[in-house]
């Protein structure tokens, strides 16, 4: 697609709930990343997937946080007994590759904004 | 590791007025360096960066210039308008085991006429 796009948009889970985020990177991107913007706490990493490598899962902050990539293309992150801490906008972004990351910077979707009450 | 420090908002001027918002960075090797721009209800958006010592990145009359000498890029702008406000972040890119972006927390611009 022209950009990447995520959804959904908006989410409003009970705690204790899982939830499912979706992130459509641009295509052709294969360098894939996850972010989460908290209030005051400004862009923490998550997670990226470069092609078929194993991803770089080091900013995961619990076992309760994970994601996946399927063909290459879309990911989804996946959080399991929600809790309120995890609210938080969850940005997505995509790099050509991760050496283009470097020179370029990514493309960001307009994220998806997760409240647990 | 890597960090990014920028300075503490909310940044508020009125529209002409000149803009500095400081950002400070550690990293090893050589980062590339990065002004993002997030304006209310939409994405982040690259806004201008530099890849080596003594680059400047230049943008919709933002400025930043990288010096190694002071691990600093901080972003300027001479005449700030209304639709300047925005959140304005700074990050670096390091390659090696850490080859991702690290972001600052973010600062806040408010420009009023």
């Amino acid at each position: 697609g022209a950009g990447v796009s995520q959804s959904p948009s908006n989410k409003v889970t009970e705690k204790g709930k899982d939830v499912e985020l979706r992130c459509d990177p641009i295509s052709g991107h294969t360098a894939l990343y996850w972010y989460r913007q908290s209030l005051g706490q400004g862009l923490e990493f998550l997670i990226y997937f470069q092609g078929n490598s194993a991803p770089d899962k080091s900013g995961l902050p619990s076992d309760r946080f994970s994601a996946e990539r399927t063909g290459g293309s879309v990911s989804t992150l996946t959080i399991q007994r929600t809790q309120q801490e995890d609210s938080a906008v969850y940005l997505c972004a995509s790099s050509l590759e991760v050496a283009t990351g470097e020179r370029y910077g990514y493309t960001f979707g307009s994220g998806t904004r997760l409240t647990v009450v | 590791g890597n960090s990014v420090t920028q300075m503490e908002g909310p940044v508020t001027l009125s529209e002409e007025a000149f803009l500095t918002i400081n950002c400070t960075y550690t990293a090893t090797g050589y980062p590339s360096l990065f002004w993002y721009v997030q304006y209310p209800g939409e994405g982040l958006q690259l806004l201008l960066k530099a890849t080596k010592a003594d680059d400047k990145g230049s943008n919709k009359g933002f400025e930043a210039t990288y010096r190694k000498e002071t691990t600093s890029f901080h972003l300027e702008k001479g005449s700030v308008q209304v639709s300047d406000s925005a959140v304005y972040f700074c990050a670096l890119y390091s390659t090696g085991t850490a080859s991702k972006l690290t972001f600052g927390t973010g600062t806040r611009l408010q420009v009023t006429l």
